[in-house]
């Protein structure tokens, strides 16, 4: 069974641009969450899908950050315009029971310049 | 959620036993205490989650005293790919709340 996969797993940007992360749950797994982690600090979550439907995103920072899941599978975030401090490693995981193991994905790295 | 405080660095050698010790005093009566596993370039892995006394698999031990308040994740026989962060979460329902509340982390270092 595949995992969690993410992408794309490194991304240069320029501050001002746009980028969009991808990121594909595991097959049949109805709950996909979005974390990061910044520069020096913890892991933090971002929010959380129940198939199409935004359940929790008390973690998103500001609206610059648009969390998409249409369909239900694969989600994307976008975040536009980007800032410096948006560098970091955004990580998706996914699970079957919205109280069950949540299965990370690899991450992706964003670098703002 | 219960916030947790763990060392944020430990050494070891190969073949020795590695325990690290999770203290989360305010932890709640329905909060399960669960382990996860960090390498470089890859997101968190499960472990191993208990809520009292001790739970072993085929990767670690966990050992919660009588009060909870803290928690001990015992890693038999460390070899180099034991190097990771290792996090402790402390959280509602089995395999914690729907966001995981991720510390600071141990940053475990095994040498040969």
């Amino acid at each position: 069974e595949a995992g969690v996969t993410q992408f794309p797993s490194h991304s240069v940007i320029e501050k001002g641009q746009t980028v969009t992360l991808r990121c594909d749950p595991i097959s049949g797994h109805d709950n996909l969450y979005w974390y990061r982690r910044v520069m020096g600090k913890e892991i933090k979550f971002l929010l959380h899908f129940v198939k199409e439907s935004k359940q929790d995103e008390s973690g998103m920072p500001n609206n610059r950050f648009l969390a998409e899941r249409t369909g239900g599978t694969y989600s994307t975030l976008k975040v536009q315009p980007a800032e410096l401090e948006d560098s970091g490693v955004y990580f998706c995981a996914s699970s079957q029971d919205r109280d069950g193991l949540q299965y990370f994905g690899p991450g992706t790295r964003l670098t703002v310049t | 959620l219960a916030k947790t405080t763990q060392p944020i660095s430990m050494d070891s050698y190969e073949g020795q036993e590695v325990n690290i010790t999770c203290s989360h005093n305010n932890i709640a009566t329905n909060d399960y205490i669960t382990w996860y596993q960090q390498f470089p370039s890859q997101g968190p892995r499960f472990i191993i989650q208990g809520y009292k006394t001790k739970v072993t698999n085929e990767v670690a031990s966990l050992f919660i005293p009588a009060d909870r308040k803290s928690s001990t994740l015992s890693l038999p026989r460390v070899s180099l790919s034991d190097t990771a962060v290792y996090y402790c979460l402390v959280g509602a329902q089995s395999y914690n709340t729907d966001k995981l509340i991720f510390g600071t982390g141990t940053r475990l270092q095994v040498f040969p």
